[in-house]
């Protein structure tokens, strides 16, 4: 069974910087791309990141790029979010997500729960 | 980088009806388009991709069709647990991913 768990979410004040973790099983974790899809509260889905199987191409939205790095650990079927200088519109549940594809252009077929990022003062 | 447009925004269905969704893509994408349903407090659930390819297990009540720029998903004989909000993503390798506003189907 394909299970995604993500963890590191909290409250943090604007400027900060917060990690989040994502940890998968349940299928082969360095053939397929990862993705980090937010959503916030009472609105739609919105696309972070995503990183190729082997790290080899990182795509970033325009809202974050500069500001997020995605990176990914084969050997522990992890792939992580560094946030940094947050602000107040970065508040979201933060949704891991594999791809069905080596590369981050592919769909999404398994979700996390989601980790809740707070930013407020 | 290319935008996704959804409509309706909200679209009031009885059980029965056969609702359309459309998604339309600021340029074309080919057929790098995927359909997804959320329902409240869960995350999404991947129902389409490339356009018209059913994912495993999702009912053929559901389906995909279009590509370039417009897009449509029809969902024939509305169930009562196919009231959710779905979502339209494009996933082409020369823009970063995006997804629809969403469309909210609601009781009429």
């Amino acid at each position: 069974e394909v299970q995604v768990v993500e963890s590191g979410g909290g409250l943090v004040q604007p400027g900060t910087s917060l990690r989040l973790s994502c940890t998968a099983s349940g299928f082969i974790f360095d053939d397929h791309a990862m993705h980090w899809v937010r959503q916030a509260p009472g609105k739609g889905l919105e696309w972070v990141s995503g990183i190729s199987w082997n790290s080899g191409v990182k795509g970033y939205a325009d809202s974050v790029r500069g500001r997020f790095t995605i990176s990914r650990d084969n050997a522990k079927n992890s792939v992580y979010l560094q946030m940094y200088s947050l602000r107040v519109e970065d508040t979201a549940l933060y949704y891991c997500a594999k791809g069905k594809g080596n590369y981050y252009d592919s769909s999404v077929d398994y979700w996390g729960r989601g980790t809740l990022v707070t930013v407020s003062s | 980088d290319i935008q996704m447009t959804q409509s309706p925004s909200i679209l009031p269905a009885s059980v029965g009806d056969r609702v359309t969704i459309t998604c339309r893509a600021s340029q074309s994408i080919s057929r790098w388009l995927a359909w997804y349903q959320q329902k409240p407090g869960k995350a999404p659930n991947l129902l389409i991709h490339e356009a018209s390819t059913l994912e495993g297990g999702v009912p053929s009540r559901f389906s995909g069709s279009g590509s370039g720029t417009e897009f449509t998903l029809t969902i024939n004989s509305l169930q009562p647990d196919d009231f959710a909000t779905y979502y339209c993503q494009h996933y082409s390798s020369y823009s970063p991913v995006t997804f629809g506003g969403g469309t909210k189907v609601e009781i009429k």
